[in-house]
């Protein structure tokens, strides 16, 4: 079975710095994809970045960046210039490639101090 | 165009009543999805509707869970005689058609229940 782990319970940055949210999953498939969610206390989880297994560049939406490492099953997120409204928690988020479901890691928390 | 939503925002209901969730997808999404988040955990598939049917209803907890969706747009989650565990975060989600391959999920702001 899939799995997936965060094993940082909570981050926090000071504001403007980088940091890095880590992500390991578990799985025997080829085709799948890897997902960051965002969930900021108003609950409703947003989509920040995703990766396609069989993609070897690695995803970038502006300040989110993944590094995506396929042999080691590592998929983490880094945020540069951490701004306040980054503050959530964020979901890594595994989907077999032919199949509906995600299956979620626990979450970490995200402090941002200005 | 508006994103998914849900109804109510909070719900707070005493042991043993039931208790009715509403989600409204995104227009034109055929998919639909529920799941449940406890408290610091992450999110639990309970079941999804590829139109009005549901193929995979194997994350319902318990036999007092159902839903149903209508119209291949609005869907119900009901829990019957509610427990305390319960108590949850309730997320719908929607995509757009399973065949056509890419179908990310966009997630509503969840209704938040309280069994007391």
């Amino acid at each position: 079975a899939q799995t997936v782990t965060q094993s940082q319970p909570e981050m926090s940055v000071q504001e403007a710095e980088t940091v890095t949210l880590s992500c390991t999953y578990d799985t025997s498939e080829s085709d799948y994809y890897l997902f960051w969610y965002k969930q900021p206390p108003s609950r409703q989880m947003i989509l920040v970045i995703r990766q396609e297994a069989y993609k070897q560049q690695n995803a970038t939406e502006n300040r989110f960046s993944v590094n995506f490492q396929k042999a080691a099953k590592s998929f983490s997120l880094k945020i540069s210039d951490s701004q306040l409204g980054d503050a959530a928690m964020y979901f890594c988020a595994y989907r077999r490639g032919s199949n509906y479901q995600l299956i979620w890691g626990a979450g970490t928390k995200l402090i941002i101090k200005p | 165009g508006a994103g998914v939503s849900q109804s109510p925002s909070n719900k707070v209901t005493e042991k043993g009543k039931d208790v009715e969730l509403r989600c409204d997808p995104i227009s034109g999404h055929t998919a639909l999805y529920w799941y449940r988040q406890s408290l610091g955990q992450g999110l639990e598939f309970l079941i999804y509707f590829q139109g009005n049917s549901a193929p995979d209803k194997s994350g319902l907890p318990s036999d007092r869970f159902s839903a149903e969706r209508t119209g291949g747009s609005v869907s119900t989650l009901t829990i019957q005689r509610t427990q305390q565990e319960d108590s949850a975060v309730y997320l719908c989600a929607s995509s757009l058609s399973l065949s056509l391959g890419i179908y990310e999920q966009y997630f509503g702001p969840g209704t938040r229940l309280t069994v007391t």
